[in-house]
């Protein structure tokens, strides 16, 4: 049974960089392909970007310029990096990885998310 | 991008009675390799992440009840859910992943008319 968890801190400054970790446990992160999405507070749903095996990334264009995704294989965790943020960045961000191997963005397993504020 | 517009925005259905979402995508999202439409269907309660309902446009997910049901190709896609129950109310979205990015519909609000 694999299971994600989203940690980090709730509240950050704007213009400072956004920090989070997902811990994977139950499923080796080498071996599937794992999404970060966002969601603010009563709005839908945004992809952020993707990362997978040795750390290939993929990024929305949209947030390209500001973000950074890795990953620690020995730890099983996976990281988000979005720097010089605003307001607008304030959401509950998700962890997520798709049905199997081969799945890039059929996303079965989620994270319980985690808010974050941007506010001075 | 591939913009997602689902309607209607929000769907009052009585208990035991049929649903049913709409989804449109700004192009077609049949893949060339395998004909498949790369679309999948979320449902998200309050609090909680969303659960993927359907993917390849009508493929249930393991463990998802028979009552939802996905259908359409190419550029328009419907969510079905047979006979409402009262567990069903829920925030539904429909994905594309066709192309990156993927994207999300906006959303459709079903609630117990």
């Amino acid at each position: 049974q694999v299971h994600l968890r989203e940690s980090g801190p709730g509240l950050v400054k704007p213009s400072e960089t956004l920090s989070l970790t997902c811990t994977v446990s139950g499923a080796s992160i080498s071996d599937y392909h794992w999404s970060w999405i966002r969601q603010p507070a009563g709005k839908g749903l945004e992809w952020i970007g993707h990362i997978y095996g040795s750390g290939n990334t993929n990024y929305n264009s949209s947030l390209k310029s500001r973000l950074t995704m890795s990953a620690d294989t020995s730890k099983n965790q996976l990281f988000l990096r979005l720097t010089f943020v605003t307001a607008a960045d304030t959401a509950m961000y998700f962890c997520a990885r798709g049905r199997g191997t081969w799945s890039w963005y059929e996303w079965a397993h989620w994270g319980q998310g985690i808010l974050v504020t941007v506010s001075s | 991008d591939i913009v997602m517009t689902q309607s209607p925005d929000s769907l009052p259905v009585s208990l035991g009675e049929r649903a049913t979402i709409n989804c449109r995508s700004s192009q077609s999202l049949i893949s060339t390799s395998d004909n498949l439409s790369y679309l999948g269907w979320y449902q998200q309660k309050p609090g909680q992440p969303p659960k993927l309902l359907i993917f390849g446009a009508s493929d249930r997910e393991s463990g998802v009840p028979d009552r939802f049901s996905g259908s359409g190709s190419g550029t328009d896609f419907t969510l079905t859910i047979s006979s409402l129950q009262a567990e069903d109310v829920a925030v539904y979205y429909c994905q594309q992943y066709h192309s990156i990015p993927p994207t999300f519909g906006q959303g459709t609000k079903v609630e117990i008319k």
